[in-house]
C-alpha cells in the first residue's frame, strides 16, 4: 500500500492567488514526521515545511502553511500569494519512527506539478 | 550551511561500462547518507541507506552488485553503477543527515543537486 498519496497530478494556479496541494498518508506509528520539498526543474530538492505528529498547531512558513489534520491523516500543503517561481513540482514525504533506529529515510509521494499563471 | 554537493552533474557512458557517482557533504559530517533514484516524471525512489564504515542497506528491488555503495567517510558516499544499460538511465539524488542533528523524526535530509545518468 502507498504510504503518501498525492492526488493531484497537475494545478493550475492564477498568480497572487493561494493554492492546496493534497496530502493523505497512512502508518500505524503514533510518531512520524511530514515533510513538503519543491523541486524546480533544475532538479534539485527544496525543503519548504514540517509537521510533527504530535505538534498542535499547524505549521507555518513564510507564505506556506501545512494543514495537518490527524484523524483524517492528512497534510494538505497551502501556498499563499503564488508567485511565477512556484511552478514546479511539489513532494510530500513521510519518515516514520519505526524502530527508532535514527536511520529511517524519507518516504515520498508521486507529486504534484503547480504552474502558476500570470 | 548543510550543503550536499554531487559530482559529476551529468554523465553519458556506454552501455557496459561502470560510472561511479560522488555524494559530499561539504560542511557537516553526515552519519547517514540515502541514495534515491527518479526517473522522469515520477518520485523519489529510494534504492538504499549507508552509513559510514558499514554495508549498505538496499531496498527491495535493488541490486546490490548492480549499485554498489561505498561510505568511506563521514564527508563521503559513492555510487558506482556498473555494466550500466540504457535502464539505468535517470537523476540519482543523495541525500545526508547531519551526524549531530539528533532531532528524531523531524531531522532534515539534506539533498544534493543530483546526477543524470543516460546510458546510451
Amino acid at each position: 500500500a502507498q504510504k503518501i498519496t498525492q492526488t493531484q497530478p497537475g494545478m493550475f494556479v492564477q498568480e497572487k492567488e493561494a493554492v492546496t496541494l493534497d496530502c493523505t498518508y497512512d502508518t500505524s506509528d503514533p510518531s512520524y514526521g511530514l515533510f513538503w520539498y519543491k523541486q524546480p526543474s533544475s532538479g534539485e530538492m527544496i525543503f519548504l515545511i514540517y509537521q510533527g505528529s504530535y505538534d498542535q498547531q499547524n505549521a507555518t512558513e513564510g507564505r506556506y502553511s501545512l494543514n495537518f489534520q490527524k484523524a483524517r491523516k492528512s497534510a494538505n500543503l497551502v501556498i499563499s500569494a503564488s508567485q511565477l517561481g512556484d511552478s514546479a513540482m511539489y513532494f510530500c514525504a513521510m519518515r516514520e519512527a519505526l524502530t527508532n533506529s535514527g536511520n529511517t529515510p524519507l518516504v515520498f509521494g508521486k507529486g504534484t506539478r503547480l504552474s502558476v499563471i500570470a | 550551511g548543510a550543503v550536499v554537493s554531487q559530482h559529476p552533474s551529468w554523465v553519458i557512458c556506454k552501455s557496459g561500462t561502470s560510472v561511479k557517482i560522488e555524494c559530499r557533504s561539504l560542511d557537516f559530517q553526515a552519519t547517514t547518507m540515502f541514495w534515491y533514484r527518479q526517473f522522469p516524471k515520477q518520485s523519489l525512489m529510494l534504492m538504499a541507506t549507508s552509513n559510514e564504515g558499514s554495508k549498505a542497506t538496499y531496498e527491495q528491488g535493488v541490486e546490490k552488485d548492480k549499485f554498489l555503495i561505498n561510505h568511506a567517510s563521514l564527508t563521503l558516499s559513492t555510487l558506482t553503477v556498473t555494466s550500466a544499460h540504457p535502464e539505468d538511465s535517470s537523476f540519482y539524488i543523495c541525500s545526508a543527515r547531519d551526524l549531530y542533528d539528533r532531532a528524531f523524526p523531524s531531522y532534515e535530509q539534506y539533498f544534493g543537486p543530483g546526477t543524470r545518468l543516460t546510458v546510451t
